[in-house]
């Protein structure tokens, strides 16, 4: 077991409607990644937060936001979902220093 | 150039066979190549990693091998399980980006008994 915790670990939503996911990083982690998996593919880079700032962002529209709390853990926030948007999402911690990323076993949201 | 392209798809190899999982990337200024290891409805779990100022690395039964002038690196799988069937990917960061990864595709491998 890695440390990382996800929840919730299954979520159903509504096109339009919005979501939140929450990650609580490994100790001793000041470093939150978000990726999204599609089914069958690869994960793909949303953004980072270091020290509650965003420290990095992939090639995501604006309705995709994040916050990182004093003790590390941190939110994703979609707004607007679209059908589009169901995945695997997946939160990593790391430090900033260094490349190891450990990974938490994932929210699996479905939008319909 | 951010792309880091994985080969084969998929693999299926016999219990203690040797499956090989090749990765080729064309962005220089990567400098940490780790692998990963995907169980259904799980997160990925990082197996082993590599930086590029050496060849070859092992850890257990896991070995990559780096080549840094073909830009390729690839995963050994020594005296395989069929516990090893899962989807293995390959990523690559740089420390300018943060570590931000870039991901393979992917290969599903199967080792059967």
């Amino acid at each position: 077991e890695t440390g990382v915790t996800q929840s919730p670990t299954h979520l159903i939503k509504t096109r339009g409607q919005q979501v939140t996911l929450r990650c609580s990083s490994q100790s001793g982690h000041n470093t939150v990644s978000w990726y999204q998996q599609a089914l069958g593919q690869g994960p793909q880079f949303i953004f980072q937060y270091y020290r509650e700032e965003e420290n990095g962002r992939g090639n995501f529209p604006p309705r995709f936001s994040g916050l990182q709390f004093p003790n590390y853990s941190s939110e994703l926030n979609v707004n607007a979902l679209e059908l589009d948007d169901s995945a695997l999402y997946l939160c990593a911690s790391s430090l900033v220093s260094g490349g190891e990323a450990f990974f938490g076993q994932g929210t699996r949201l479905t939008v319909v | 150039q951010q792309q880091v392209k994985q080969s084969p798809q998929s693999l299926i190899v016999q219990k203690g066979g040797i499956p090989i999982i090749n990765c080729a990337y064309e962005n220089t200024a990567f400098d940490y190549f780790p692998w990963y290891q995907q169980f259904p409805g799980k997160g990925p779990a990082l197996l082993i990693a590599i930086r590029p100022d050496v060849s070859e690395k092992k850890e257990g039964r896991f070995t990559i091998s780096f080549n840094k002038s073909a830009k390729q690196f690839s995963l050994h799988i020594m005296d395989s399980q069929p516990g090893d069937s899962a989807t293995y990917f390959c990523a690559a960061s740089t420390r300018d980006s943060n570590y931000q990864l870039i991901w393979g595709a992917g290969t599903k491998l199967i080792i059967k008994p």
